[in-house]
């Protein structure tokens, strides 16, 4: 079945640094690609969405490119700040029998320090 | 414009005993899923639920069940907990399960029920 595979947190990076998060999926058929943000203790807010190939996904200087040719939606902040401690989850939108369902990768812990 | 509520955000039960959690979806969306996310896991799709009826189930025994109400708000009811079920539970809504692909779904902050 469909599957998305994220890389293992958690990242810590100091307050400007450049952010790269991998995420990868496995699918068979065209799917939706999102991040989802989770701040402590909150559910989950979406971050950015693709919904083909080659579409980015923009955000509060977040981006994503939905790369068909690589099955990878990875994430991208030029400059974090202590702000976007969270957990991220890639996730992928499928159709089964006419209903819409999100599989989630395991999340990324980040942890941006002053 | 109160997005999606969830009741209660905590609960402690003991094994054996049934719970009941409560989702209101936002206003204009009339699916209601359900998630299920254990520690350090990505949440699980449960069941979701349109125009009252349970379009589709992911991988849970029958002890999970739900409903959906006449004004779109929802149920999600697990019977002769176990430990495992331990969990943050989360109700995510949208217009029309479809439209999901396009807008995303608005989630709600969770319930977190612990199992002792």
């Amino acid at each position: 079945g469909d599957s998305v595979t994220q890389m293992e947190g958690p990242v810590t990076l100091s307050e400007e640094a450049f952010l790269t998060i991998n995420c990868t999926y496995t699918a068979t058929g065209y799917p939706s690609l999102f991040w989802y943000v989770q701040y402590p203790g909150e559910g989950l807010q979406l971050l950015l969405k693709a919904t083909k190939a080659d579409d980015k996904g923009s955000n509060k200087g977040f981006e994503a490119t939905y790369r068909k040719e690589t099955t990878s939606f990875h994430l991208e902040k030029g400059s974090v700040q202590v702000s976007d401690s969270a957990v991220y989850f890639c996730a992928l939108g499928e159709v089964t029998s006419g209903t819409y369902k999100y599989i989630f990768g395991t999340g990324t812990r980040l942890k941006v320090l002053a | 414009d109160a997005g999606v509520t969830q009741s209660p955000t905590h609960l402690i039960k003991t094994r054996g005993q049934q719970v009941t959690l409560r989702c209101s979806p936002k206003s204009g969306h009339d699916t209601v899923s359900w998630y299920q996310q254990a520690l350090g896991q990505g949440p699980q799709f449960i069941f979701q639920y349109y125009e009252e009826e349970e379009r589709q189930r992911g991988n849970f025994p029958d002890r999970f069940s739900g409903h959906q109400f006449p004004n779109y708000s929802s149920e999600l009811n697990v019977n002769a907990l176990l430990l495992g079920d331990s969990a943050l539970y989360l109700c995510a809504s949208s217009e029309l399960s479809g439209t999901g692909a396009l807008y995303g779904y608005t989630f709600g902050s969770g319930t977190r029920l612990t199992v002792v």
